[in-house]
C-alpha cells in the first residue's frame, strides 16, 4: 500500500515569489492535513481538508491557503514568500474521522532566499 | 502555558535499558494521543496511538495515558541505538493534532 507522497521534495524559491506544494495522500484516506516544522517553532497546524472541504484552519496569515480535489489529493499555496517561511512542510493524511491516527509524506523543504 | 508539553531532553540511555518519555496536555476533551519518532532530517513516523487510560504494548514500546493527570507517556524497552531520535507527543483537538516540541531520545552503546 503506497504512503504519503509529498512532491516536489526540495524547493529553493525567492521572497515575493509564490509556491505550490502537492500531497496525495494513502488511497482510501479523505482527510489531508497540512503541517509547518521548523527548528523553532516545532510542528504547527496550517489547516485541514476533508471531501474536499476545510474544516480546520492554523493560525497564519491569509498568504498560506490550500485546497482539496475529488480525489483527495491536496495542494497548499504560499504567496509572496518570506524569509520566514523557510520550513519543512507536512502533508498527513488520515480515513477522516477525528481523531484517527494519521500518517505523514516525507515533507517538503522549502528554502526562501 | 503550551497545550502540550515535553521536555526536550536530550534523554540518554544506555543500550539494553528502559527509557522513559513523558508528555502533558491542557485540554481535558482531548480524546486521542499519539507518539511519533521523528529521525533527523526525516518526516514523523507514528509509532503508538492511545485512547483510553491505561497501558498499550506494540512490541517494545508501551504507551500509558492518564486522563485524570492529563498525562501521557511512552516507555520504549531495552532501547537500541536505533531508537535514537526525537519522539513527539501529539495530543488531537477537534480536527488538527497539536504537537508537543519533541524529546530527543539519545542511546548510548
Amino acid at each position: 500500500k503506497a504512503g504519503v507522497t509529498q512532491t516536489p521534495r526540495y524547493l529553493i524559491k525567492t521572497r515575493g515569489q509564490q509556491v505550490t506544494l502537492s500531497c496525495s495522500p494513502i488511497s482510501g484516506h479523505r482527510s489531508v492535513s497540512w503541517y509547518q516544522q521548523t527548528p523553532g517553532q516545532g510542528l504547527q497546524f496550517l489547516f485541514e481538508y476533508f471531501s474536499e472541504t476545510q474544516r480546520n484552519k492554523g493560525n497564519f496569515p491569509g498568504r498560506f491557503s490550500g485546497r482539496q480535489f475529488s480525489n483527495s489529493r491536496s495542494e497548499m499555496n504560499v504567496s509572496t514568500l518570506e524569509l520566514g517561511d523557510s520550513a519543512l512542510y507536512l502533508c498527513a493524511s488520515s480515513t477522516g474521522p477525528p481523531n484517527t491516527e494519521a500518517f505523514f509524506g516525507q515533507g517538503t523543504r522549502l528554502t526562501v532566499v | 502555558q503550551k497545550e502540550v508539553e515535553q521536555n526536550s531532553g536530550p534523554l540518554s540511555v544506555p543500550e539494553g535499558a528502559i527509557a522513559s518519555l513523558n508528555c502533558t496536555y491542557s485540554d481535558r476533551v482531548s480524546q486521542s494521543f499519539f507518539w511519533y519518532r521523528q529521525y533527523s532530517g526525516k518526516s514523523p513516523e507514528l509509532i503508538m496511538s492511545i485512547y483510553s487510560n491505561g497501558d498499550k504494548e506494540d512490541g517494545r514500546f508501551t504507551a500509558q495515558l492518564n486522563k485524570a493527570s492529563q498525562y501521557v507517556s511512552l516507555l520504549i524497552r531495552d532501547s537500541q541505538p536505533s531508537d535514537s531520535a526525537t519522539y513527539l507527543c501529539a495530543v488531537s483537538k477537534t480536527d488538527k493534532l497539536i504537537f508537543g516540541t519533541g524529546t530527543r531520545l539519545q542511546v548510548f552503546p
